[in-house]
């Protein structure tokens, strides 16, 4: 079964800086997502990035990118430039590729980054 | 395109009580997942639907739960016998099966369950 590990309970950062978060995982599948998601004080999850394991090139969306270590399972997330309005908990799913698959995302129990003025 | 709407948002029951819950997708969207989120933990999965056809369910899914997506277009959870165990956020996401399988999920806003 895979699992998805978030070692970060907590981070913080202050506005403008950067900051990375991280997220292992382990699966014995060669093909297959993974996501950051991010989930804002009671408001809804909503997608940062996901990434394509088949693609080398690291997934980027503006100030989201990734460092995606297929051999070492090792997924992160960094955040530029941060803004107060990154404050939330953000999520790394994992999800198998293929049809075949139920297509269910996999998370870890979550990072609460905190962002300082 | 609205979204996945949830209702209710917030429900507070006495245990034992049945409680249901709704979810609308994306309208062109064929698979709901269903997930629980207890506090401080990431969401887990329960079970899916591809149009009205339900083809997983997780073990967390004891036979007091029972899900329902008739006509492919929104779903309902239900809770029977309810159980202070019970008590979390209960998460929808719809998604467009498509060729690559990698389709985003896109969430609602949960609904959070008190069960006193």
């Amino acid at each position: 079964a895979q699992t998805v590990t978030q070692s970060q309970p907590e981070m913080s950062v202050q506005e403008a800086e950067t900051v990375t978060l991280s997220c292992t995982y382990d699966t014995s599948e060669s093909d297959y997502y993974l996501f950051w998601y991010k989930q804002p004080p009671s408001r809804q999850m909503i997608l940062v990035i996901r990434q394509e394991a088949y693609k080398q090139q690291n997934a980027t969306e503006n100030r989201f990118s990734v460092n995606f270590q297929k051999a070492a399972k090792s997924f992160s997330l960094k955040i530029s430039d941060s803004q107060l309005g990154d404050a939330a908990m953000y999520f790394c799913a994992y999800r198998s590729r293929g049809g075949g698959s139920q297509g269910n995302l996999i998370f870890g129990k979550g990072t609460k980054l905190s962002v300082k003025p | 395109d609205t979204g996945v709407s949830q209702d209710p948002r917030h429900k507070i029951t006495k245990r034992g009580q049945n409680v249901t819950f709704r979810c609308d997708p994306i309208s062109e969207h064929n698979r709901l997942y269903w997930y629980r989120q207890t506090l401080g933990q990431g969401p887990e999965f329960l079970t899916y639907f591809q149009n009205e056809a339900q083809l997983e369910k997780s073990r967390l899914l004891s036979d007091r739960f029972s899900a329902e997506r008739p006509k492919g277009s929104f779903s309902t959870l239900e809770i029977q016998r309810t159980e202070q165990g019970d008590s979390a956020m209960y998460l929808c996401a719809s998604t467009s099966l498509g060729p690559t399988g990698g389709e985003t999920q896109y969430f609602g806003p949960g609904t959070r369950l008190l069960v006193l």
